[in-house]
C-alpha cells in the first residue's frame, strides 16, 4: 500500500516549456487535491477533484491545467513554465466520512512532492 | 476571506516540556480541524484530527477545540528532538477544501 505517489520528484524547466505532474493513490479516495507550498505563503490549493469526473478550482489556478484521468489518477498539467510557478507541488487524496452530525471528515493524505524549479 | 491564523515561531521548548501550539480560524461554520506535521523537505503528515468541542488525546500529543472562541490548539507532552518540525493547522467546511495556515516551526532543545 504506498497511500499517495507522484512523479517525478524533482523537474527544472526553462521558461516556456510545459511538463506534467503526475499523481495517484491506492487508498481508494474519491478527492484529490494539488497543493503549492512557497517559502512564507503556506500551502496554497491549485485545483481539486472532489470525486472522478469533476475538477474545481482552487486558490491559484491560474497557468494550470488538471486532469482527473480515472479515480486513482490526477494530473497537473504547466502549459507554458514561469518562474513564478517554482515551488514544490503536492497531491493529497482524501475521502468523506461521516459521523452523527457531521457530513463530512476530509482527512487528507499527501504525496512526497515535487520539487519545480522555472529558469 | 476564510483565513487560519498561526504564530510563525519558531517556538523553543526543552526537552520533556509541554510545547503549545495555537491556532485561531476566522469561518464560523467550520466543521473539522487538524494537525498535519512537517519536517523540513518533507510532505505534511496528519498527525491528529478534531470533529467537537473539547479536548482529544493521542499519546504525547492533545488536540483541544473552543469552537465558540474559535481556537483550536496542539500540545506535546514530553517533548523530544524528533519532534522539532513545523506544525500545520488546517480546517475545512463540510464539503469544501482545507484551508491551511502557514504553519508554527518547533524546536525541541536537547
Amino acid at each position: 500500500n504506498a497511500g499517495v505517489t507522484q512523479t517525478p520528484k524533482f523537474q527544472v524547466l526553462k521558461t516556456g516549456q510545459s511538463m506534467t505532474l503526475q499523481c495517484a493513490q491506492d487508498m481508494n479516495h474519491n478527492s484529490m487535491y494539488w497543493y503549492r507550498q512557497d517559502p512564507g505563503m503556506g500551502l496554497r490549493l491549485i485545483y481539486y477533484s472532489a470525486s472522478e469526473g469533476t475538477t474545481d478550482k482552487g486558490e491559484v489556478p491560474n497557468g494550470y491545467n488538471v486532469s482527473r484521468l480515472n479515480k486513482r489518477e490526477f494530473s497537473l498539467r504547466l502549459e507554458s513554465a514561469a518562474p513564478s510557478q517554482t515551488s514544490v507541488y503536492f497531491c493529497a487524496s482524501s475521502d468523506w466520512l461521516s459521523s452523527g452530525y457531521l457530513s463530512s471528515y476530509n482527512e487528507q493524505f499527501f504525496g512526497p512532492g515535487t520539487r519545480l524549479t522555472v529558469l | 476571506q476564510k483565513e487560519v491564523e498561526q504564530n510563525s515561531g519558531p517556538l523553543s521548548v526543552p526537552e520533556g516540556a509541554i510545547a503549545s501550539l495555537n491556532c485561531t480560524y476566522s469561518d464560523r461554520g467550520s466543521q473539522s480541524f487538524f494537525w498535519y506535521r512537517q519536517y523540513s523537505g518533507k510532505s505534511p503528515e496528519l498527525i491528529m484530527s478534531i470533529y467537537s468541542n473539547g479536548d482529544k488525546e493521542d499519546g504525547r500529543f492533545t488536540a483541544q477545540l473552543n469552537k465558540a472562541s474559535q481556537y483550536v490548539s496542539l500540545l506535546i507532552r514530553d517533548s523530544q528532538p524528533s519532534d522539532s518540525a513545523t506544525y500545520l493547522c488546517a480546517v475545512n467546511q463540510a464539503g469544501t477544501a482545507l484551508i491551511f495556515g502557514k504553519g508554527t516551526t518547533l524546536s525541541v532543545s536537547s
